[in-house]
């Protein structure tokens, strides 16, 4: 089983709809998550951390669910900014030493 | 905002030649890492540094790869004798201290190396 697993898409996505991305891991002691973004030939970008309880930043939403080892993005609203490649990531433990695992990327295009 | 930086921003070189690629991380952080991602495929972890020693490296970091921070700003990543399959994208990041759950790496914008 992968590491960390994400649907590699593409979705293409009218400007204004709702997308939602998931991804699964499988090491169960890991501790943070985060969702990175990563335009063409660019660095990965920190778009957001997910916590326990879900949170909410603006237009996305993240959630976790460690009983099943899953985590989710919600774009609503989307705009044409919004396309790129968005990148699961998981940290391996020891905490404090945070090595980051990478999905391979679902890639997402907003269509005007 | 401070921002992590790299050089040189894209490297072309024979196969079989060393490079360094340097990489200055934000200033108060504590941790350096370098991550490559080959064209198309996923970003993948290579070593992280603390306390001016190396505290994991990955498979892929083999003898042929170093990494120094020789004067306290700058972290170099060194690639000995260099291979076809060494081309890549290599991202340098930092982090301040990894101590709250919710810290997080910062990347560089990446060094583009091409092994001919």
């Amino acid at each position: 089983r992968k590491e960390v697993e994400q649907d590699p898409g593409p979705f293409n996505v009218p400007e204004g709809a709702t997308v939602a991305f998931n991804c699964t891991y499988s090491n169960s002691a890991s501790q943070s998550f985060f969702w990175y973004r990563q335009d063409c030939r660019k660095e990965p970008k920190l778009l957001m951390s997910v916590y326990s309880s879900g949170n909410e930043d603006g237009r996305f939403t993240a959630q976790l669910n460690r009983a099943s080892q899953y985590i989710s993005l919600l774009i609503r609203d989307s705009k044409l900014s919004d396309s790129a490649t968005y990148l699961c990531v998981v940290n391996v433990p020891p905490f404090g030493n945070e090595k980051l695992t990478f999905g391979t990327g679902t890639r997402l295009t907003i269509i005007p | 905002e401070p921002e992590v930086t790299q050089t040189p921003s894209h490297q072309v070189t024979q196969m079989g030649q060393e490079v360094i690629l340097r990489c200055v991380p934000i200033s108060n952080h504590l941790y350096f890492y370098w991550y490559r991602q080959i064209l198309g495929q996923k970003v993948e972890f290579l070593v992280s540094f603390y306390n001016n020693e190396i505290s994991e490296k990955s498979e892929i970091f083999d003898d042929q790869f170093s990494v120094e921070r020789p004067d306290g700003s700058n972290f170099t990543l060194k690639i000995r004798s260099t291979k076809l399959e060494d081309s890549a994208m290599y991202f340098c990041a930092s982090l301040a201290s990894g101590t709250a759950s919710t810290d997080t790496q910062y990347f560089g914008p990446g060094t583009r190396l091409t092994v001919l």
